[in-house]
Protein backbone atom coordinates (compact mmCIF):
# COMPACT_ATOMS: atom_id res chain seq x y z
CA UNK A 1 0.00 0.00 0.00
CA UNK A 2 1.05 3.28 0.36
CA UNK A 3 3.56 4.37 2.11
CA UNK A 4 5.36 7.56 3.46
CA UNK A 5 9.11 6.57 5.05
CA UNK A 6 10.42 9.22 7.39
CA UNK A 7 13.72 9.36 8.90
CA UNK A 8 15.77 9.49 11.24
CA UNK A 9 13.11 8.86 14.03
CA UNK A 10 15.25 10.51 16.23
CA UNK A 11 17.79 13.23 16.70
CA UNK A 12 20.07 15.03 19.01
CA UNK A 13 21.74 18.18 18.77
CA UNK A 14 23.81 20.88 20.28
CA UNK A 15 21.55 23.98 20.06
CA UNK A 16 23.10 25.47 17.29
CA UNK A 17 23.63 22.76 15.51
CA UNK A 18 21.81 22.42 12.25
CA UNK A 19 18.65 19.69 11.58
CA UNK A 20 17.35 17.61 8.80
CA UNK A 21 14.33 15.18 8.28
CA UNK A 22 13.53 13.37 5.09
CA UNK A 23 10.63 11.84 3.73
CA UNK A 24 10.30 9.30 1.03
CA UNK A 25 7.62 7.60 -0.58
CA UNK A 26 7.52 4.99 -3.54
CA UNK A 27 5.00 6.51 -5.44
CA UNK A 28 4.75 9.87 -6.76
CA UNK A 29 2.76 12.33 -4.38
CA UNK A 30 0.12 14.83 -5.77
CA UNK A 31 1.54 17.02 -2.13
CA UNK A 32 3.30 17.01 0.97
CA UNK A 33 2.74 18.73 3.65
CA UNK A 34 5.06 19.26 7.49
CA UNK A 35 3.84 19.51 10.85
CA UNK A 36 4.83 20.12 14.36
CA UNK A 37 3.76 18.31 17.32
CA UNK A 38 5.52 19.76 20.58
CA UNK A 39 5.61 17.54 23.27
CA UNK A 40 2.06 16.66 24.98
CA UNK A 41 0.27 18.62 22.12
CA UNK A 42 -1.24 18.07 18.92
CA UNK A 43 0.38 18.10 15.33
CA UNK A 44 0.60 21.67 13.76
CA UNK A 45 0.68 22.43 10.58
CA UNK A 46 3.76 24.28 9.08
CA UNK A 47 3.55 24.27 5.46
CA UNK A 48 2.64 22.41 1.88
CA UNK A 49 4.69 22.01 -1.23
CA UNK A 50 3.07 21.13 -4.32
CA UNK A 51 4.72 21.86 -7.62
CA UNK A 52 8.30 19.23 -8.54
CA UNK A 53 11.28 20.70 -7.56
CA UNK A 54 9.52 23.36 -4.87
CA UNK A 55 11.68 24.80 -2.40
CA UNK A 56 9.76 27.02 0.66
CA UNK A 57 11.46 28.69 3.57
CA UNK A 58 9.93 30.06 6.72
CA UNK A 59 12.57 31.52 8.56
CA UNK A 60 15.34 29.12 9.86
CA UNK A 61 13.25 26.11 8.47
CA UNK A 62 13.80 24.99 4.98
CA UNK A 63 11.50 22.79 3.19
CA UNK A 64 11.93 21.14 -0.22
CA UNK A 65 10.02 18.77 -2.64
CA UNK A 66 12.00 16.37 -4.99
CA UNK A 67 11.32 16.67 -8.47
CA UNK A 68 9.98 13.08 -8.90
CA UNK A 69 7.64 14.63 -6.18
CA UNK A 70 8.75 11.29 -4.23
CA UNK A 71 10.74 13.10 -1.79
CA UNK A 72 10.64 15.64 0.77
CA UNK A 73 13.26 17.49 3.57
CA UNK A 74 12.77 19.72 6.14
CA UNK A 75 16.38 21.28 7.25
CA UNK A 76 16.41 23.84 10.25
CA UNK A 77 19.46 25.89 10.63
CA UNK A 78 20.81 26.35 13.70
CA UNK A 79 18.75 24.95 16.17
CA UNK A 80 17.07 27.05 19.11
CA UNK A 81 14.74 25.15 22.18
CA UNK A 82 12.28 25.63 20.83
CA UNK A 83 12.29 23.71 17.74
CA UNK A 84 11.83 20.61 20.17
CA UNK A 85 9.08 18.29 19.53
CA UNK A 86 8.21 15.77 17.04
CA UNK A 87 8.19 16.89 12.80
CA UNK A 88 5.91 15.13 10.18
CA UNK A 89 5.71 14.34 6.71
CA UNK A 90 2.29 13.38 5.18
CA UNK A 91 1.54 13.31 1.66
CA UNK A 92 -1.44 13.32 -0.28
CA UNK A 93 -2.05 10.54 -3.63
CA UNK A 94 -4.08 10.94 -6.36
CA UNK A 95 -5.88 14.01 -4.29
CA UNK A 96 -8.23 11.46 -2.52
CA UNK A 97 -8.05 14.38 0.46
CA UNK A 98 -6.21 11.96 2.86
CA UNK A 99 -2.98 12.30 4.03
CA UNK A 100 -0.41 8.96 4.78
CA UNK A 101 1.82 10.55 7.74
CA UNK A 102 5.24 9.41 8.52
CA UNK A 103 6.84 8.04 11.43
CA UNK A 104 7.98 11.98 12.53
CA UNK A 105 11.10 12.62 13.38
CA UNK A 106 12.07 13.75 17.19
CA UNK A 107 14.24 16.85 17.82
CA UNK A 108 15.97 17.00 21.24
CA UNK A 109 17.92 20.20 21.53
CA UNK A 110 20.97 20.05 24.02
CA UNK A 111 21.32 23.80 24.99
CA UNK B 1 -13.15 31.05 18.59
CA UNK B 2 -13.93 27.20 20.02
CA UNK B 3 -12.23 25.42 17.06
CA UNK B 4 -11.81 21.86 17.09
CA UNK B 5 -12.63 20.02 20.44
CA UNK B 6 -12.21 16.59 21.82
CA UNK B 7 -13.89 15.18 25.03
CA UNK B 8 -12.91 13.37 26.78
CA UNK B 9 -9.20 14.53 27.09
CA UNK B 10 -8.62 11.22 28.93
CA UNK B 11 -10.26 7.80 29.54
CA UNK B 12 -9.74 4.54 31.37
CA UNK B 13 -11.97 1.84 30.80
CA UNK B 14 -11.83 -2.22 30.58
CA UNK B 15 -11.62 -4.88 27.74
CA UNK B 16 -14.74 -5.23 26.19
CA UNK B 17 -16.56 -2.07 26.96
CA UNK B 18 -17.83 0.29 24.60
CA UNK B 19 -16.13 3.96 24.64
CA UNK B 20 -16.76 6.63 22.56
CA UNK B 21 -14.88 9.49 21.95
CA UNK B 22 -16.19 12.77 20.64
CA UNK B 23 -14.94 15.64 18.35
CA UNK B 24 -16.83 18.80 18.00
CA UNK B 25 -15.52 21.29 15.16
CA UNK B 26 -16.95 24.27 14.96
CA UNK B 27 -15.96 25.65 11.56
CA UNK B 28 -17.98 23.75 8.98
CA UNK B 29 -15.35 21.85 7.87
CA UNK B 30 -15.91 19.32 5.34
CA UNK B 31 -13.78 16.90 6.12
CA UNK B 32 -12.79 15.42 9.34
CA UNK B 33 -10.45 12.58 10.60
CA UNK B 34 -9.76 10.57 13.21
CA UNK B 35 -6.20 9.33 13.58
CA UNK B 36 -4.61 7.29 16.46
CA UNK B 37 -0.87 7.83 17.65
CA UNK B 38 1.09 4.98 19.08
CA UNK B 39 4.82 5.11 19.07
CA UNK B 40 6.97 4.15 16.40
CA UNK B 41 4.15 4.27 13.73
CA UNK B 42 3.05 7.93 13.71
CA UNK B 43 -0.18 8.89 13.24
CA UNK B 44 -2.43 6.54 11.88
CA UNK B 45 -6.02 7.12 10.07
CA UNK B 46 -8.93 5.26 11.27
CA UNK B 47 -12.08 6.52 9.54
CA UNK B 48 -12.59 9.88 7.33
CA UNK B 49 -15.79 12.05 6.81
CA UNK B 50 -16.17 13.90 3.39
CA UNK B 51 -19.19 15.19 4.80
CA UNK B 52 -22.31 14.74 6.68
CA UNK B 53 -23.44 10.79 5.86
CA UNK B 54 -20.52 9.81 4.41
CA UNK B 55 -17.49 7.97 5.71
CA UNK B 56 -14.74 6.09 5.27
CA UNK B 57 -12.54 3.78 6.23
CA UNK B 58 -8.55 4.79 6.66
CA UNK B 59 -5.60 2.42 6.91
CA UNK B 60 -7.14 1.22 10.63
CA UNK B 61 -10.83 0.87 10.66
CA UNK B 62 -11.23 -2.74 12.26
CA UNK B 63 -12.57 -2.30 15.97
CA UNK B 64 -14.16 1.42 15.36
CA UNK B 65 -17.11 2.84 13.98
CA UNK B 66 -17.79 6.09 13.15
CA UNK B 67 -21.25 8.38 12.19
CA UNK B 68 -21.68 11.78 11.24
CA UNK B 69 -25.21 12.89 11.38
CA UNK B 70 -23.89 16.56 11.81
CA UNK B 71 -21.19 18.64 9.99
CA UNK B 72 -19.72 19.66 12.93
CA UNK B 73 -20.07 16.33 14.83
CA UNK B 74 -17.94 13.08 14.50
CA UNK B 75 -18.03 10.48 17.08
CA UNK B 76 -15.61 7.88 17.33
CA UNK B 77 -17.13 4.27 18.45
CA UNK B 78 -14.79 1.54 20.20
CA UNK B 79 -17.56 -1.28 20.33
CA UNK B 80 -16.14 -3.59 22.07
CA UNK B 81 -12.25 -2.20 23.89
CA UNK B 82 -9.34 -4.21 23.94
CA UNK B 83 -5.68 -3.63 25.34
CA UNK B 84 -4.28 -2.64 21.64
CA UNK B 85 -7.07 -0.12 21.44
CA UNK B 86 -4.35 1.81 24.13
CA UNK B 87 -3.71 4.90 22.26
CA UNK B 88 -3.61 8.98 21.89
CA UNK B 89 -6.42 10.09 19.59
CA UNK B 90 -6.33 13.06 17.48
CA UNK B 91 -9.65 14.18 15.51
CA UNK B 92 -9.14 16.66 12.84
CA UNK B 93 -10.23 18.69 10.58
CA UNK B 94 -10.15 20.52 6.89
CA UNK B 95 -11.95 22.30 4.63
CA UNK B 96 -11.48 19.76 2.10
CA UNK B 97 -11.46 20.65 -1.27
CA UNK B 98 -9.24 19.77 -4.44
CA UNK B 99 -6.28 18.65 -2.74
CA UNK B 100 -5.86 17.98 0.90
CA UNK B 101 -6.28 20.88 2.65
CA UNK B 102 -4.26 22.01 6.42
CA UNK B 103 -5.76 19.60 8.53
CA UNK B 104 -6.31 20.80 12.21
CA UNK B 105 -6.15 19.15 14.93
CA UNK B 106 -7.85 18.86 18.32
CA UNK B 107 -6.09 18.50 21.85
CA UNK B 108 -6.20 14.39 21.45
CA UNK B 109 -7.92 11.65 23.70
CA UNK B 110 -5.37 9.46 25.86
CA UNK B 111 -7.58 6.43 25.98
CA UNK B 112 -6.30 3.42 28.19
CA UNK B 113 -8.07 -0.07 28.15
CA UNK B 114 -7.13 -2.04 30.95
Amino acid sequence: GQQVMQIPQYQHVQEGEDFTTYCNSSTTLSNIQWYKQRPGGHPVFLIQLVKSGEVKKQKRLTFQFGEAKKNSSLHITATQTTDVGTYFCAGEYNQGGKLIFGQGTELSVKP
Amino acid sequence: DAGITQSPRYKITETGRQVTLMCHQTWSHSYMFWYRQDLGHGLRLIYYSAAADITDKGEVPDGYVVSRSKTENFPLTLESATRSQTSVYFCASSLGLRQADTQYFGPGTRLTVL
